[in-house]
């Protein structure tokens, strides 16, 4: 089974600062897309970041960039100087080999303070 | 681009009747799209896929015949909730897929069975 660990249920960062998420998977296929995807308070799924696993360059998206460590199964999302509108809940998804439906994390809530 | 509506945004309505909700793709054909459930503050929980002329295929636990599914057109899936009760109280998303499996969402609707 393809599991989606999202080990930090909640995170607060002061504005303009760094928070990372982390996230880990499970699989056995070789070629797959990662994804990280953000739900502020309104609940509309935003797409962050989307990150082809045949791709070594980790993906970035202005202030939202990845770390993906492939052999480690690692694929986690860097907010940089945050802003209050980032404040929201962040999932972590990932495709299952059989057919290919999305898999989601937990979700790690992010506050970001004034 | 990639943009997905979902009507009605929230809906009210007795025990016992039925509830319509429509997932449209707006400025894109999506041969699949997706209806997830979401309880407050946790991830997202798939229901079911549909698919553009065929059948949908549901996850395991999820009734059918509560739960009716129809892909009319490559821009269009709707969601019937049959003869509702207050268990059936919840926040529904859809979502279409586009390129390289990435699913985008509509803004989800809110459903409460009274």
């Amino acid at each position: 089974a393809q599991t989606v660990t999202q080990s930090q249920p909640e995170m607060s960062v002061q504005e303009a600062e760094t928070v990372t998420l982390s996230c880990t998977y499970d699989t056995s296929e070789n070629n797959y897309y990662l994804f990280w995807y953000k739900q502020p308070p309104s609940r509309q799924m935003i797409l962050v970041i989307r990150q082809e696993a045949y791709k070594q360059q980790n993906a970035t998206e202005n202030r939202f960039s990845v770390n993906f460590q492939k052999a480690a199964k690692s694929f986690s999302l860097k907010i940089s100087d945050s802003q209050l509108g980032d404040t929201a809940m962040y999932f972590c998804a990932f495709p299952r080999a059989n057919d290919y439906k999305l898999s989601f994390g937990a979700g790690t809530t992010v506050t970001v303070r004034a | 681009g990639a943009v997905v509506s979902q009507h009605p945004s929230w809906v009210i309505c007795k025990s016992g009747t039925s509830v319509k909700i429509e997932c449209r793709s707006l400025d894109f054909q999506a041969t699949t799209m997706f209806w997830y459930r979401q309880f407050p503050k946790q991830s997202l929980m798939l229901m079911a896929t549909s698919n553009e002329g065929s059948k949908a295929t549901y996850e395991q636990g999820v009734e059918k015949d509560k739960f009716l599914i129809n892909h009319a057109s490559l821009t269009l899936s709707t969601l019937t909730v049959t003869s509702a009760h207050p268990e059936d109280s919840s926040f529904y998303i859809c979502s279409a897929s586009g390129v390289g499996d990435t699913q985008y969402f509509g803004p989800g609707t809110r459903l409460t069975v009274l």
